[in-house]
């Protein structure tokens, strides 16, 4: 079983739809993020949180919104989905900074893909 | 903003060494060198990271400049199954990774 699951997997919606996109770990992370891709372009930074009563806006977060229910669930919301919302959302966790730079290294899941009519 | 520069694409035939270059003339003294790479529209996965001196891991090895100010990472015998976009991130302790375009390597037969 993976380490970090997305779901749905993929999800077709209409224009003004409400959207949930879950994601749930068993590493035991503190830190989950939610990144976007659209095509040919790199992953994006929506939202991200430390720990379980941490929120931080990553640098697309407008038009999202989150929230961590635990430790090992963190969900992307869409209010009102729009079509340029159409893209892949990749859900990641990585354990706590502390002095090694290997933690933090992230840890992805297989990715949700959104499509907005 | 992504601090790093790359290729868009790369080509390399199978079995031969795949030498993927990176540039990060900004980077800081407390800031590493990451390497991920994402094989089709999976999730990307870590490769290896370094910070001044020549990495190796099963994976692949890291060369970055004595100026740190590029790197390239290599993969020795690369096969079919390295076809991936590459990303290299710098990112100091504590930053979010920041992922830019990267370069789309394809191997081939």
């Amino acid at each position: 079983d993976a380490d970090v699951t997305q779901t749905p997997r993929n999800r077709i919606t209409k224009t003004g739809k409400r959207i949930m996109l879950e994601c749930s770990q068993t590493k035991g992370h503190d830190r989950m993020y939610w990144y976007r891709q659209d095509p040919g372009l790199g992953l994006r930074l929506i939202y991200y949180s430390f720990d379980v009563k941490d929120i931080n806006k990553g640098e697309i977060s407008d038009g999202y919104s989150v929230s961590r229910q635990a430790q090992a669930k963190f969900s992307l919301s869409l209010e009102s989905a729009i079509p340029n919302q159409t893209a892949l959302y990749f859900c990641a966790t990585s354990d706590s900074t502390g002095g090694n730079p290997k933690d933090g290294e992230l840890f992805f899941g297989e990715g949700s893909r959104l499509t907005v009519l | 903003d992504a601090k790093t520069t790359q290729p868009p694409s790369m080509d390399c035939a199978e079995g031969r060494a795949a030498n993927l270059p990176c540039n990060h003339s900004t980077i800081s003294g407390n800031e590493y060198v990451y390497w991920y790479r994402q094989i089709h529209s999976q999730g990307p996965q870590y490769i290896i990271h370094g910070l001044k001196n020549n990495e190796t891991n099963e994976m692949a090895s890291l060369i970055i400049t004595e100026d740190r100010k590029s790197s390239t990472l290599i993969l020795p015998h690369a096969t079919l199954r390295d076809t991936a976009v590459y990303y290299c991130i710098v990112r100091g302790t504590g930053q979010n990774f920041v992922f830019g375009p990267g370069t789309r390597l394809s191997v081939l037969p």
